[in-house]
């Protein structure tokens, strides 16, 4: 079946780029997601890219999608304390049924 | 905000009970998904409804069942409840079935 996988952890100074990986095994996946949640929050939508596309960029957030790998990554410049949450990465064909990875939790640290 | 509204925010309820889960989608958005967040699990999609009909069944319990209202709200019930239940259930919406699909608060339910 479907899997999305996700490092566990990662931490970065304040300042510093972060790049989260994701891997993700349908190779009918049309839609890519990248959702943050904050402690205690609900899941926000940063930002999704269609399998057609390489990359994507908005602001301070570069999606990298390697189709043939299956891997996408996620890249933040200039990270913030602010930016401390747990980043999912989810696939899936349309909106219907999306297949979410285990979720990676950045820490920043001044 | 993402303009789709959960209640309650947290309900706490004892084994053997049942409760109802309630979400708005954003104005517009035809289609409500439920999902299932806990510690083991990581997040499930359970069901999803577009227009009132049911349009995508993922990991529900036969406990639980879902249904969307002709205002377009969706009812969650979780009934016979048990331990393992105690979740975060998002709700998130979508205009139809491409692009973006934006998530509620959730409902954090604690089962003692």
């Amino acid at each position: 079946g479907e899997d999305v996988e996700q490092s566990l952890f990662l931490s970065v100074r304040e300042g510093d780029s972060s790049v989260i990986n994701c891997t993700y095994t349908d190779s009918s996946s049309t839609y890519l997601y990248w959702y943050k949640q904050e402690p205690g929050a609900g899941l926000q939508l940063l930002t999704y890219i269609f399998s057609n596309m390489d990359m994507k960029q908005d602001q301070r957030l570069t999606v990298l999608l390697n189709k043939k790998d299956k891997h996408l990554s996620l890249r933040i410049a200039d990270t913030q304390t602010g930016d401390s949450a747990i980043y999912f990465c989810a696939e899936g064909q349309n909106t219907d049924k999306l297949i979410f990875g285990t979720g990676t939790r950045l820490q920043v640290f001044p | 905000d993402s303009g789709v509204t959960q209640t309650p925010k947290h309900l706490i309820t004892a084994t053997g009970q049942r409760v109802t889960l309630r979400c708005s989608p954003r104005s517009g958005d035809l289609s409500v998904y439920w999902y299932q967040q806990s510690l083991d699990q990581g997040l499930q999609f359970l069901i999803q409804y577009y227009n009132g009909e049911e349009r995508a069944k993922g990991n529900i319990l036969e406990r639980f069942s879902a249904q969307q209202f002709p205002d377009l709200h969706s009812e969650l019930n979780l009934s016979s409840l048990e331990l393992g239940d105690s979740a975060l259930y998002f709700c998130a919406s979508s205009e139809d079935r491409e692009g973006e699909a934006f998530f509620g608060q959730g409902t954090r339910l604690t089962v003692v």
